[in-house]
């Protein structure tokens, strides 16, 4: 298996424009979680999903924040205006069933000038 | 609300030297503990987990942990570091109570190793 695919690797862009960040799971992995990583604030749960459905969206900083999966195959994170305080790598991770842990993807970081 | 502290942000050793990472975790319920490890522009590589049973657990990379319930802990250990052990190490806390499989991580501990 390729794991948990994420792309772009590296994303700049002008604040105020939409980005949309995208991510495969591995195949068979019911939970798809989205986090953020910073410097000043660690690693952030921003949502998750089961089977598809998202279950907990309180992480998600503010409305401009939003993620989907329309299939078990794909989610997108989308952040629309962007701005430079979005700035911050994001992971896709991926799990099987509670007990089984993460697996990770390598992250898109983001720049937001 | 469940929290993990990993109480050291950064620590240097020498290559060959042995290692020890901190981790005390606050959960009510019987918790999954997990480490993980991320090199420098990489996502996160799971090291061990513990749910039960033996309380000493080996990992990939020579890695163990013990969980101590008395103490609280999960504290990492490598018996002799390589120069390629230096990377940022997060502890993690979950359980089969944890609504969805949510983990919950420390801050991490960033691992220096001198020549």
């Amino acid at each position: 298996d390729a794991g948990v695919i994420q792309s772009p690797r590296h994303e700049v862009t002008e604040m105020g424009q939409e980005v949309t960040l995208r991510c495969k799971p591995i195949s068979g992995h019911d939970y798809l979680f989205w986090y953020r990583q910073t410097m000043m604030r660690g690693l952030e749960l921003l949502i998750y999903f089961n089977n598809n459905v998202p279950i907990d969206d309180s992480g998600m900083p503010e409305d401009r924040f939003s993620a989907k999966m329309p299939n078990a195959s794909f989610s997108t994170l989308k952040i629309q205006p962007s701005e430079p305080r979005d700035s911050a790598v994001y992971f896709c991770a991926s799990s099987p069933r509670t007990d089984a842990g993460y697996t990770f993807g390598s992250g898109t970081r983001l720049t937001v000038v | 609300a469940q929290s993990v502290t990993q109480p050291d942000i950064h620590i240097t050793v020498s290559e060959g030297a042995s290692l020890e990472l901190r981790c005390n975790y606050s959960y009510g319920a019987t918790p999954y503990l997990f480490w993980y490890v991320q090199s420098p522009g990489q996502g996160l590589q799971l090291l061990l987990k513990y749910f039960s049973g033996d309380t000493l657990v080996q990992g990939i990379k020579g890695f163990e942990a013990e969980f101590k319930r008395s103490q609280s802990s999960f504290n990492l250990r490598k018996p002799s570091v390589h120069w390629s052990d230096a990377a940022e190490y997060f502890c993690a806390v979950s359980s089969l109570a944890a609504a969805g499989n949510k983990l919950t991580f420390g801050g991490g501990t960033r691992v220096l190793v001198k020549p």
